[in-house]
C-alpha cells in the first residue's frame, strides 16, 4: 500500500540553525500539505501546495518557513532560522483531492536547543 | 474562527467497555468529516470518514460514527473495545463549500484501554 515518508524521523538543532524537513508523497497524489504538533497540543496546519505554488497558509507559517517541490518526489519544509518554540512533531500529508483523505506521513520530531 | 471541539481529552475504560468520543465543530457550511487515530509511536491514520449519504458511517476496526448535522456533532463509537485500541483519536473537519483545503483538527482524545 502506497504511503507518505518522511526523512528524518528526529533532528537536533541549535537554534538559529536552518533544518530542512523532506517528505516524499504518494506518487499519484497533487495536493501537499504540512501540520505540526507540539508536545501535549493539537495537531495544527501550516501550509498547502498544489500546482507548485502555495495554496494556503496559516498564520504561523510565517518568513521563517518555505516549502518547496524540488523535484517530481520530494516536497521539503525549511525553516531558516529556528527558534525554540519551533520544537514540535512535523506532519507530511498528501492527497489526491483538495477535499479528500489526507494520508499523513509518520512525521519528523524537530528538537530545538 | 472555525473549531473543532473534543470534549474528553482522556478516556480510560476496561477492555469490553463500550465507547463514545464526543466531537462538534463549529462551522456551518457543508464539510467533510474524518476520524484519524494515531497509536503510541506510529503516524495518524484514517479510521473513518463522513462525505454524504448515511450518516451513519462504519470505519476500520469495528469503529463507526454519526453524523449529526443539527447538532454539528460527529460522534465516534465503538460497543465494545481492546486493549489494542489504546490510541490518541483525532475528529477532523474539512469544509466542503469553500476552496479551502486544509484539514481542522480537534485536540485529541488520548484513549487507555486497562486489560
Amino acid at each position: 500500500e502506497p504511503e507518505v515518508t518522511q526523512t528524518p524521523s528526529h533532528q537536533v538543532t541549535q537554534m538559529g540553525q536552518e533544518v530542512i524537513l523532506r517528505c516524499v508523497p504518494i506518487s499519484n497524489h497533487l495536493y501537499f500539505y504540512w501540520y505540526r504538533q507540539i508536545l501535549g497540543q493539537k495537531v495544527e496546519f501550516l501550509v498547502s501546495f498544489y500546482n507548485n505554488e502555495i495554496s494556503e497558509k496559516s498564520e504561523i507559517f510565517d518568513d521563517q518557513f518555505s516549502v518547496e517541490r524540488p523535484d517530481g518526489s520530494n516536497f521539503t519544509l525549511k525553516i531558516r532560522s529556528t527558534k525554540l518554540e519551533d520544537s514540535a512533531m512535523y506532519f507530511c500529508a498528501s492527497s489526491g483531492n483538495w477535499r479528500d483523505e489526507q494520508f499523513f506521513g509518520p512525521g519528523t520530531r524537530l528538537t530545538v536547543l | 474562527a472555525q473549531s473543532v471541539s473534543q470534549h474528553n481529552h482522556h478516556v480510560i475504560l476496561s477492555e469490553a467497555a463500550s465507547l463514545e468520543l464526543g466531537c462538534n465543530y463549529s462551522y456551518g457550511g457543508t464539510v467533510n468529516l474524518f476520524w484519524y487515530v494515531q497509536y503510541p509511536g506510529q503516524h495518524l491514520q484514517l479510521l473513518l470518514k463522513y462525505f454524504s449519504g448515511d450518516p451513519l458511517v462504519k470505519g476500520i476496526k469495528g469503529f463507526e460514527a454519526e453524523f449529526i448535522k443539527s447538532k454539528f456533532s460527529f460522534n465516534l463509537r465503538k460497543p465494545s473495545v481492546q486493549w489494542s485500541d489504546t490510541a490518541e483519536y483525532f475528529c477532523a473537519v474539512i469544509h466542503k463549500t469553500r476552496r479551502d483545503d486544509k484539514i481542522i483538527f480537534g485536540k485529541g482524545t488520548r484513549l487507555h484501554i486497562l486489560p
